[in-house]
């Protein structure tokens, strides 16, 4: 499968700063990546639709504006957290799947904590 | 619409006995069904997926599920625990192609007892 990274593994930041997440396909060309999040012991929601060359589509009730994603490259997408705070709290995983690929492969996932 | 059910948010059982995980789900169409493994602080490894091919599907790890229509379930099983196999585990469904997003159970908390 595969080969999906995420960086940084871990930030902490100050609440109204933004953060970048990076989301790299090592070995695979990806039209598509996911956004994910997952509150502690809890299970995973899909936050966006990562496309490339075009606009992210957003699941109900996530602000685009505050989650901002740019899928510039096949190997690319970044999630930006705009003006940050606590409750923004939470690990944030991609994973990437291909158009003609049944499953998706995950990242390890950014652990972001907002003081 | 899509969703999933894991019955059963913590599941207990002994090294060396049966592991079953329930799963439900709900589609309007055929589905795609997935179960992820999750260790702490880590993202998700892929134990076995179903994609309309054979019902019976063998995973990693020695673990396997079974896609049953009328039962709208896809259970996760193995014949025998092994301590590594302490994780949460999700079921995940897909409706559509590639392109679209999973919808993921609550996940089931699975502890192993020595």
């Amino acid at each position: 499968g595969a080969v999906v990274s995420q960086h940084p593994s871990r930030v902490i930041c100050k609440s109204g700063t933004s953060v970048k997440i990076e989301c790299r396909s090592l070995d695979f060309q990806a039209t598509t990546m996911f956004w994910y999040r997952q509150f502690p012991k809890q299970s995973l929601m899909l936050m966006a639709t990562s496309n490339e060359g075009s606009k992210a589509t957003y699941e109900q009730g996530v602000e685009k504006d505050k989650f901002l994603i740019n899928h510039a490259s096949l190997t690319l997408s970044t999630l930006t957290v705009t003006s940050a705070h606590p409750e923004d709290s939470s690990f944030y995983i991609c994973s990437v799947g291909g158009v003609s690929s049944y499953e998706q492969y995950f990242g390890p996932g950014t652990r972001l904590t907002v003081t | 619409a899509q969703s999933v059910t894991q019955l059963g948010s913590h599941v207990s059982v002994s090294e060396g006995a049966l592991v079953l995980l329930r799963c439900n789900y709900s589609s309007s169409v055929p589905p795609y069904l997935f179960w992820y493994v999750q260790y702490p602080n880590q993202g998700l490894q892929l134990l076995l997926k179903y994609t309309s091919a054979a019902t019976l599907v063998k995973g990693i790890n020695g673990f396997e599920a079974e896609f049953k229509k009328s039962e709208t379930s896809f259970h996760l099983t193995k014949p025998s625990a092994h301590m590594s196999d302490a994780a949460e585990y999700f079921c995940a469904v897909r409706s559509g192609g590639g392109a679209d997003g999973l919808t993921f159970g609550k996940g089931t908390h699975l502890i192993i007892q020595p």
